[in-house]
C-alpha cells in the first residue's frame, strides 16, 4: 500500500529551538494534513493543506504543501515543553475524505 | 463542543474472546473512520461510513473483525476470536464531507486492546 516517509524518527532538542520534521512520498497527495499525539490519546490535528505550494501557520506551527505534491514539511518555532509528542504527517490520495495514509511519526523531545 | 468519543478507552481480554468498541462521531458529521494503530507506527485504514454505508474496507481487516453504523450516527466495531496480534490502540475519526469541499478527519482518543 502507499506509505509516507517521515523524518526524522526522533528528536532531541532544547527549550526555545527551532524544530523542522518533513514527509515525502512518491505518489501524488492532494491533500496533507499534520497531527500531534499524546501519549494514549487520539491524534489533534494542527495544520490542513489543500493547495500545492500552500504555506499556512497555527500559531507558532508552518506548514507547506511541496509544488510536487510528494512532500509536506512541518516547522515548530521557538519550541516549549508541551511541544513534547509524535508529530504524524498524513496524506489523502483524493479529494473528499478517502481513508488517511500516515507516515510513522516523529517523536520530538523539549529539554527545558 | 463534543468531539470524538470512544468507549471503552482501555479493554484488556483472553485470547478467543469476542470484543465490542463504540464510536460516536461528531454531531452533523457523515463518515466515520476507523483506525488501528501499533506501538511505534501511525493509524492504519480499517474501514469507513458514510451515514450507514459501509464504503470501503481495508484488507487489514479480516473476517473476525465487522463494523456497523446502523443509524448513521454511532458505530461499533466487533472482533470476534481475538488474538494476540489484535492488541492496538483502534481509534474512530470522523467528518463531514460533500463534493468539492474540503474537510478533514477529527479522531476519538482510540480504545486501547489488550489481548492475553
Amino acid at each position: 500500500g502507499q506509505q509516507l516517509n517521515q523524518s526524522p524518527q526522533s528528536m532531541f532538542i532544547q527549550e526555545g529551538e527551532d524544530v523542522s520534521m518533513n514527509c515525502t512520498s512518491s505518489s501524488i497527495f492532494n491533500t496533507w494534513l499534520w497531527y500531534k499525539q499524546d501519549p494514549g490519546e487520539g491524534p489533534v490535528l494542527l495544520i490542513a493543506l489543500y493547495k500545492a505550494g500552500e504555506l499556512t501557520s497555527n500559531g507558532r506551527l508552518t506548514a507547506q504543501f511541496g509544488i510536487t505534491r510528494k512532500d509536506s514539511f512541518l516547522n515548530i518555532s521557538a519550541s516549549i515543553p508541551s511541544d513534547v509528542g509524535i508529530y504524524f504527517c498524513a496524506g489523502q490520495l483524493e479529494r473528499g475524505n478517502t481513508p488517511l495514509v500516515f507516515g510513522k511519526g516523529t517523536r520530538l523531545s523539549v529539554i527545558a | 463542543d463534543t468531539g470524538v468519543s470512544q468507549d471503552p478507552r482501555h479493554k484488556i481480554t483472553k485470547r478467543g474472546q469476542n470484543v465490542t468498541f463504540r464510536c460516536d462521531p461528531i454531531s452533523e458529521h457523515n463518515r466515520l473512520y476507523w483506525y488501528r494503530q501499533t506501538l511505534g507506527q501511525g493509524p492504519e485504514f480499517l474501514t469507513y461510513f458514510q451515514n450507514e454505508a459501509q464504503l470501503e474496507k481495508s484488507r487489514l481487516l479480516s473476517d473476525r473483525f465487522s463494523a456497523e453504523r446502523p443509524k448513521g450516527s454511532f458505530s461499533t466495531l466487533e472482533i470476534q476470536r481475538t488474538e494476540q496480534g489484535d492488541s492496538a490502540m483502534y481509534l474512530c475519526a470522523s467528518s463531514l464531507a460533500w463534493d468539492r469541499v474540503q474537510e478533514t478527519q477529527y479522531f476519538g482518543p482510540g480504545t486501547r486492546l489488550l489481548v492475553l
